[in-house]
């Protein structure tokens, strides 16, 4: 199993200019999610999808755009990139959405937007 | 609403000297609890993690964590330091009653080790 894999792993966008993070799971996991990380700050969750279909917001979502088409895939798109979206980004997927869950990380996506 | 503090931002030790990384929650329900490990460049790996069975809950590379329900803490220990194990550690509480799970991350610790 690859487990969980992000491309690409760094990305330089100018202001305004849009964006597809990719993200995909071998391990036929329900729940996806999408962090971003920065310093001093942790893990804030952006998406999430508990199924093929289903997403919805997590912490801070603005600026941001999922769908879920398949069970393995869970894009993140950026819409209109902002300075204040430079940070890495990180997917995580699960078996379940059900408490307790141990969460995969992918390898994570640095974004530096000029 | 559940938070995380991770006490200390930097913590370093030396080689073979013991490991204390500290960690304190505020949960409504009962928690899971995890540590998860970040090397340079890398994405997040679970060290360990407590779901109400066993309150000593020993994880991978020698480290092991406490649940102390009075005292609502999590810390994580470790014998003896490696010098592969300078890293940064985070402590993530998980909502677990109600059902769906969402993880509130505390903002990391730096784990140095010198020689």
């Amino acid at each position: 199993n690859a487990g969980v894999t992000q491309t690409p792993k760094f990305q330089v966008l100018k202001t305004g200019q849009s964006m597809t993070l990719q993200c995909a799971q071998d391990m036929n996991h329900e729940y996806m999610s999408w962090y971003r990380q920065d310093p001093g700050m942790g893990l804030r969750l952006i998406h999430y999808s508990v199924g093929a279909g289903i997403t919805d917001q997590g912490e801070v979502p603005n600026g941001y755009n999922v769908s879920r088409s398949t069970t393995e895939d869970f894009p993140l798109r950026l819409l209109s990139a902002a300075p204040s979206q430079t940070s890495v980004y990180f997917c995580a997927s699960s078996p379940t959405n059900i408490g307790g869950e141990t969460q995969y990380f992918g390898p994570g996506t640095r974004l530096l937007v000029l | 609403a559940q938070s995380v503090t991770q006490l200390d931002s930097h913590v370093s030790v030396s080689e073979g000297t013991p490991v204390l990384l500290r960690c304190n929650y505020s949960s409504s329900y009962s928690p899971s609890l995890f540590w998860y490990v970040q090397h340079p460049n890398k994405g997040l790996q679970l060290l360990l993690k407590y779901t109400s069975a066993a309150t000593l809950v020993k994880g991978i590379n020698g480290f092991e964590a406490e649940f102390k329900k009075s005292e609502t803490s999590f810390h994580l220990t470790k014998p003896s330091a490696h010098m592969s194990d300078a890293a940064e550690y985070f402590c993530v509480v998980s909502d677990r009653d109600t059902g769906f799970q969402k993880l509130v991350f505390g903002t990391g610790t730096r784990l140095l080790v010198s020689p």
